[in-house]
C-alpha cells in the first residue's frame, strides 16, 4: 500500500536558519503534493501545493521541491523564526493508481526554531 | 467569513457507546471530507461526502458512517465505541471544482476520549 514517510524525529534549528524538511513515497507518484502546517490542539492548515509535472513551488520564505525520480519532496522555511515552529504535514493527493480525491497524509515532523 | 466550525470541542464516552459529531464547511464549500488524528500520527481519511453522498472512503470499519445535509454541514457517527477510537477528529472542506484541486480547509477538531 502507498506510504507517505516523514522524519519522525523532531528538527531543532536556530532562528535565521533554512529548515529543510522531508517527504518520501512509496510505489506511484501523486497527481499533487500538498504541505500542511499544524499547532498544538489546532487542525492543520494549507500552505503550499506542487503538482507532479512542477520541480519547485514558492511562497514568501517557503520553498517545496518535488522529484519524482527519487519520491522525495523537500520543504523549506529560510530566515526561520520561533513563530515558525509547529509540526509540518506532507500529504500525497490522488496519482494513476488512486482516486483524485484520496488524501494520504504523512505523519509529521515537528519543527523547533530556537531564539 | 466563517471557516469550518466542529462541535462539540471536547467529548468523553464509554467503550459500547455511539457518538455523533458535527461539521459546518466553510461557506462556499460543498465537499466535506473528515479524518481520524491519534496523538502524533498524521490525520488518517475516514470519508467524504459530496451532494449528499459517500464519494470516498478510507479504511475505517463500518461502524463509522456520516451523512451530508442539502446545507453541507455533515454528521460523523461512530457506532459500539472502542478504545482505539480516542483520536482528534477532523473535518475538512473544500470546493470540488476550485483550483487548486484539492486544497482544503479544516476545522479545529473535536477530541473524543473513550474510557
Amino acid at each position: 500500500s502507498q506510504k507517505i514517510e516523514q522524519n519522525s524525529e523532531a528538527l531543532n534549528i536556530q532562528e535565521g536558519k533554512t529548515a529543510t524538511l522531508t517527504c518520501n513515497y512509496t510505489n506511484y507518484s501523486p497527481a499533487y503534493l500538498q504541505w500542511y502546517r499544524q499547532d498544538p490542539g489546532r487542525g492543520p492548515v494549507f500552505l503550499l501545493l506542487i503538482r507532479e509535472n512542477e520541480k519547485e513551488k514558492r511562497k514568501e520564505r517557503l520553498k517545496v521541491t518535488f522529484d519524482t525520480t527519487l519520491k522525495q519532496s523537500l520543504f523549506h522555511i529560510t530566515a526561520s523564526q520561533p513563530a515558525d515552529s509547529a509540526t509540518y504535514l506532507c500529504a500525497h493527493v490522488g496519482g494513476r493508481y488512486s482516486s483524485a480525491s484520496k488524501i494520504i497524509f504523512g505523519s509529521g515532523t515537528r519543527l523547533s526554531i530556537r531564539p | 467569513d466563517a471557516g469550518v466550525t466542529q462541535s462539540p470541542t471536547h467529548l468523553i464516552k464509554t467503550r459500547g457507546q455511539q457518538v455523533t459529531l458535527r461539521c459546518s464547511p466553510k461557506s462556499g464549500h460543498d465537499t466535506v471530507s473528515w479524518y481520524q488524528q491519534a496523538l502524533g500520527q498524521g490525520p488518517q481519511f475516514i470519508f467524504q461526502y459530496y451532494e449528499e453522498e459517500e464519494r470516498q472512503r478510507g479504511n475505517f470499519p463500518d461502524r463509522f458512517s456520516g451523512h451530508q445535509f442539502p446545507n453541507y454541514s455533515s454528521e460523523l457517527n461512530v457506532n459500539a465505541l472502542l478504545l482505539g477510537d480516542s483520536a482528534l477528529y477532523l473535518c475538512a472542506s473544500s470546493l470540488v471544482m476550485a483550483d487548486p484541486y484539492n486544497e482544503q480547509f479544516f476545522g479545529p477538531g473535536t477530541r473524543l476520549t473513550v474510557l
